[in-house]
């Protein structure tokens, strides 16, 4: 079946440490995006990619960075500049087209150990 | 840029009365509107759309109608149900990047 597939589902991680967020989609989408979700908060946009070997920055980069090598794959790497990586944090894959809706992963929920 | 506000933040109501949030947007320009559904612990999930050029668009038990003059649109479930308790998300956009209200937690209670 086609979808979004995010791993680990649950991540630790030590002070001074890089960690990195698998997400894997074979729906043949060309964009693909990371969200950040907090208690209480809607989801922010951390980086995005419409195409393969691209991507910008969202409202949150800070502390975050991301690679595009293939169009199945756009993994985000937590950074031991981000202070406050307590989260959970979504992938979504969405085609080019305008105003296509975007496909979730079911995240992965980062903690500080 | 695009803020969307989304209301109430929880909502509590019987199984089998309607359930109704609603989300107001402030760009204008924005065309394209969807509501997501998330469960705890999981991603979200895309349960209806609607784009600036319908006013209203319904999914069985789901409705969502959109009033462009006071850039506001809202959620309608009927005959709500306990499996429909999640965390309700809507999300305006113009171009590629979806901008995300805060969230509604729906509580069913048998």
């Amino acid at each position: 079946d086609g979808g979004i597939t995010q791993s680990p589902k649950y991540l630790f991680r030590k002070e001074g440490q890089n960690v990195t967020l698998s997400c894997e989609q074979n729906l043949n989408h060309d964009a693909m995006y990371w969200y950040r979700q907090d208690p209480g908060q809607g989801l922010r946009l951390i980086y995005y990619s419409q195409i393969v070997n691209d991507f910008q920055k969202g409202d949150i980069a800070e502390g975050y960075s991301v690679s595009r090598e293939k169009k199945e794959s756009f993994p985000l790497t937590v950074t031991s500049a981000q202070k406050n990586p307590t989260a959970f944090y979504l992938c979504a894959s969405c085609g080019t087209a305008s105003n296509q809706p975007q496909h979730f992963g079911d995240g992965t929920r980062l903690s500080i150990l | 840029g695009e803020n969307v506000e989304q209301h109430p933040s929880t909502l509590s109501v019987q199984e089998g009365d309607s359930a109704v949030i609603k989300c107001t947007y402030s760009d204008s320009a924005s065309n394209y509107f969807p509501w997501y559904k998330q469960e705890l612990g999981k991603g979200s999930q895309l349960i209806i759309d609607i784009r600036s050029n319908v006013g209203e668009k319904k999914d069985q038990r789901i409705a969502v109608t959109l009033n462009k003059t006071a850039k506001h649109f809202s959620l309608h479930i009927t005959e709500t149900q306990p499996e429909d308790s999640a965390v309700y998300f809507c999300a305006a956009s113009k171009t590629d990047k979806l901008i995300f209200g805060t969230g509604t937690r729906l509580q069913v209670f048998p």
